[in-house]
């Protein structure tokens, strides 16, 4: 079965310094999807993106952050200048065209900021 | 008012036993409506969609009351495996929109 995949699993910066987190959607979906999850709190919504556009962001996603599907396959996520509250777990989600209703998870990134 | 609200628990249950999640929301315009379920440290995993008709998928089963702004999941015949937390997910209006979670309510299935 399809799997949407990130990239790495685990990532420790230093504060100030620039992360680009990486996912591979599964092939045939349209939209892409970041949310974040601090430790023992709730999932969050970060960004939505298609058809080579941000659909929607929530207030999290402010100047420091960043989408980009740089190819065919790549969906990332860039945050320019850490914070310690950056710290968190990172998803990466899409939805294929036939159900955008429905949205997969990656495993996620856990970004930890130093 | 938070989005969508649910009991943190933990619920501990013995192996066999049913469980009843609950799990309200306050925007009326949402339109879609899931329970997922994520264990510790892992990405969020659909477990079901829920329709006002409700809707049952082996030993869960899930309902919707619009009216009341409130959806439930019940599992029967708890096994070890469901230890995990459900997350009650609103989806609202407009294609592919964003998903607004609860903060979950974790499970703990003993022997």
């Amino acid at each position: 079965e399809p799997e949407v995949t990130q990239t790495p699993s685990h990532q420790v910066t230093q504060m100030g310094q620039e992360v680009i987190l990486r996912c591979v959607p599964i092939s045939n979906h349209l939209y892409f999807y970041w949310y974040r999850q601090i430790l023992g709190q709730k999932v969050e919504f970060l960004v939505s993106f298609y058809n080579n556009e941000i659909s929607e962001k929530s207030e999290i996603f402010d100047d420091q952050f960043s989408v980009e599907r740089p190819d065919g396959s790549n969906f990332t996520l860039k945050i320019r200048s850490t914070k310690l509250e950056d710290s968190a777990m990172y998803f990466c989600a899409s939805a294929p065209p036939d159900n955008l209703d429905t949205q997969y998870f990656g495993p996620g990134t856990r970004l930890t900021v130093l | 008012r938070k989005e969508v609200e649910q009991d943190p628990g933990p619920f501990n249950v013995p192996e066999g036993a049913t469980v009843a999640f609950n799990c309200t929301y306050s925007n009326s315009a949402s339109q879609s409506f899931f329970w997922y379920r994520q264990d510790c440290r892992k990405e969020p995993k659909l477990l079901m969609s829920v329709y006002s008709s409700g809707n049952e998928d082996g030993r869960f089963t899930a309902q919707l009351n619009r009216a009341s702004q409130y959806i439930s999941l019940l599992i029967r015949d708890s096994k070890l495996s469901d230890s995990a937390t459900y997350l009650c997910v609103v989806q609202n209006t407009g294609t592919a929109s964003k998903l607004t979670f609860g903060t979950g309510t974790r499970l703990q299935v003993t022997l």
